[in-house]
């Protein structure tokens, strides 16, 4: 079975631009989680998207957005981005709905210059 | 809101050496995962745990989840040089919710 799969896997933007950051979760998986990496905050909770429907959401401002497709699929994305964002972009998908045991994808480096 | 502390935040070690690393959580949580990450990929699952005083086994590593239902640690025995990376615990206090993580362990271990 394929992993989870993010693209972009690096992109630089600049300050006041959008982002759009894709992932297709494993074959089956119907719950997709974001976060974001940094390493000095770590591993921060975004948002987690289950049946096209959000379902938990972190503290991020709204600037930070995403949705869910029939086939699974996410998509998030970043409008007005900052220097701040500047981060490691993981998408993880779980086969429960009680969305325990997450599996990573590779990550979506962004640079905001 | 609710936060997980992992200690210790960075190890040295030799190879051969065991090695424990431990997360504690201020409330209760039903589920506690452990995850390792290599640089420049995402975390990879190790183990999962799902009952207090549960202790399971993945090759050298061995994890418990406390029986206070507020803590879990992580053992690997014997480390190799491929162990090196930095290792997350991760708790979920009710089915559903969003998965809470430690600030991690970053591991090196010398040949």
């Amino acid at each position: 079975k394929a992993g989870v799969t993010q693209t972009p896997r690096y992109l630089i933007k600049t300050r006041g631009q959008q982002v759009t950051l894709s992932c297709s979760p494993i074959s089956g998986h119907r719950s997709v989680s974001w976060y974001q990496q940094t390493p000095g905050q770590g591993l921060q909770f975004l948002f987690e998207y289950f049946s096209e429907t959000q379902r938990n959401k972190g503290n991020f401002p709204g600037r930070f957005s995403g949705r869910q497709f029939s086939n699974s699929r996410s998509e998030m994305n970043v409008s007005t981005l900052e220097l701040g964002d500047s981060a490691l972009y993981l998408c993880a998908s779980s086969p429960l709905a009680s969305q325990e045991t997450q599996y990573f994808g590779p990550g979506t480096r962004l640079l905001v210059l | 809101g609710q936060q997980l502390n992992q200690s210790p935040q960075s190890m040295f070690i030799q190879e051969g050496e065991d090695v424990s690393m431990n997360c504690t959580s201020s409330s209760i949580f039903n589920t506690w995962l452990w995850y390792k990450q290599d640089p420049g990929e995402g975390p990879v699952l190790l183990i999962a745990l799902y009952k207090a005083g549960e202790l399971t086994s993945n090759g050298r590593l061995t994890a418990q989840f406390g029986i206070t239902r507020k803590d879990s640690f992580l053992n690997i025995s014997a480390s190799i040089p491929s162990d090196v990376g930095i290792y997350f615990c991760a708790g979920q206090n009710q089915a559903g919710t969003a998965l809470i993580f430690g600030k991690g362990t970053t591991l090196s271990v010398s040949s």
